[in-house]
């Protein structure tokens, strides 16, 4: 079966340019999860939706990220004017339903380089 | 405030060794616990959690974690390491109405011959 898939694997951008990270979560999850992972640092908490609820978008960095996810299913996470602190691994995963009692399954992730 | 700390950065270990990984939590409601495994290039894989009942629990290959609440740690332990176990390992709270999981900064382990 098919697991989380994100797409790029790797990206490199100029300073200033926007980018497009996706999502494709397990078939039938309702809920998904963005994180970064930036060297020597664990995960941060990006954003994470849960069926047609409102996001909770309290982990996003600043008003240059926005996510959103269509039709349920698909996500893309997009940053404005990238910043070289931007650099990082972005994580996705998604799970049955949010909460803790129920697995996140992660994605390989997007490398995103700012040079 | 909650948060997730794994004292020790990078551990090497002899293969056939024993394993301890340290996580301590800080979490203001009834915490679930996770461990997560991330092996090069790869997403993460969940170890094994806990939720409640019996606080020494098991999970996928070999590993066995303790809750203990007074000390508001929840180690991973293995008792004979295997170098293809070389990976980060990262313990993380959350809990059963939060939506937010606290993940640590991770322990990268190295598996000696």
């Amino acid at each position: 079966g098919a697991g989380v898939s994100q797409s790029p694997s790797n990206k490199v951008t100029e300073k200033g340019k926007d980018v497009e990270l996706r999502c494709d979560p397990i078939s039938g999850h309702t809920a998904l999860y963005w994180y970064r992972q930036s060297l020597g640092q664990g995960l941060e908490f990006l954003i994470y939706f849960q069926g047609n609820s409102a996001p909770d978008k309290s982990g996003l960095p600043s008003d240059r990220f926005s996510a959103e996810r269509t039709g349920g299913s698909v996500s893309t996470l997009t940053i404005q004017r990238t910043q070289q602190e931007d650099s990082a691994v972005y994580l996705c995963a998604s799970s049955l339903v949010a909460g803790g009692t129920y697995e996140q399954y992660f994605g390989p992730g997007t490398r995103l380089t700012v040079t | 405030a909650q948060s997730v700390t794994q004292p020790d950065i990078h551990i090497t270990v002899s293969e056939g060794a024993s394993l301890e990984l340290r996580c301590n939590y800080s979490y203001g409601a009834t915490p679930y616990l996770f461990w997560y495994v991330q092996s090069p290039g790869q997403g993460l894989q969940l170890l094994l959690k806990y939720f409640s009942g019996d606080t020494l629990v098991q999970g996928i290959k070999g590993f066995e974690a303790e809750f203990k609440r007074s000390q508001s740690s929840f180690n991973l332990r293995k008792p004979s390491v295997h170098w293809s176990d070389a990976a980060e390992y990262f313990c993380a709270v959350g809990g059963n109405t939060g939506n937010q999981f606290y993940f640590g900064t991770g322990t990268s382990l190295t598996v000696i011959p």
